[in-house]
């Protein structure tokens, strides 16, 4: 079952913050998030584990809501380099280990 | 950090032949490696798992006779388009998961692109 993600494109100036959305319509073990850039493969961000649970590093941080089934990635004073497609991917039942991934996101930071 | 390794990065095959893509973790064993498809502004669609020393599991829709996966030891496995066709020129990219790290993200491998003429 795929994840349902939005917005479906964000355009920042940099410094701004965004937030991307991500929900399940079945339980989940795990969320993660990825970013990939043009021609490039998905580079792992972040993995929420438990409800409630966030976890992230630098600016970037995202939240984990197991009763709703829904994650959100925020990415805060943004910078060029955040630039590209985001990913979450969605981990189900009791112990994971296929990860099926959203529509993404496409993210633009501009000067 | 955990390294996968693909080869090759593209390859330009005509219509009716086989091509043949690897994908190695460097540093690491991987019982379970993930074969991905992604086409062009679209999300990374899930072709199969691949288990080391079992067959592997294919995701519906994906035909098995058509996508050959072996996943010949714990650090190699491989995906064969057989009799390929326009249609399967696509990006393919594969995955795999470093469980001594504990149970973080999934590294991919540099992805193929596939172009079928």
């Amino acid at each position: 079952q795929q994840p349902v993600q939005s917005p479906q494109a964000v355009i920042l100036r940099e410094g701004e913050d965004a937030v991307i959305n991500c929900s399940s319509s079945k339980a989940l073990y795990s969320v993660h998030w990825y970013r990939q850039k043009h021609g490039e493969a998905p580079v792992f961000l972040m993995i929420l584990l438990k409800g409630g649970e966030q976890k992230g590093h630098e600016k970037i941080s995202a939240s984990f809501n197991e009763k709703k089934q829904q994650s959100s990635l925020y990415l805060t004073a943004s910078q060029l380099s955040y630039s590209g497609t985001y990913f979450c991917g969605t981990e189900m039942g009791t112990s994971g280990s296929r990860l099926t991934f959203g529509e993404g996101t496409q993210l633009t930071v501009n000067p | 950090g955990a390294v996968v390794s693909q080869h090759p990065s593209w390859v330009i095959c005509k219509s009716g032949t086989s091509v043949k893509i690897e994908c190695r973790s460097l540093d690491f064993q991987a019982t379970t490696m993930f074969w991905y498809r992604q086409f062009p502004k679209q999300s990374l669609m899930l072709m199969a798992t691949s288990n080391e020393g079992s067959k592997a599991t294919y995701e519906q829709g994906v035909e098995k006779d058509k996508f050959l996966i072996n996943h010949a030891s714990l650090t190699l496995s491989t995906l064969t388009v057989t009799s390929a066709h326009p249609e399967d020129s696509s990006f393919y990219i594969c995955s795999a998961r470093d469980y001594s790290e504990g149970r973080g993200g999934y590294t991919f491998g540099s992805g193929t692109r596939l172009t079928v003429v």
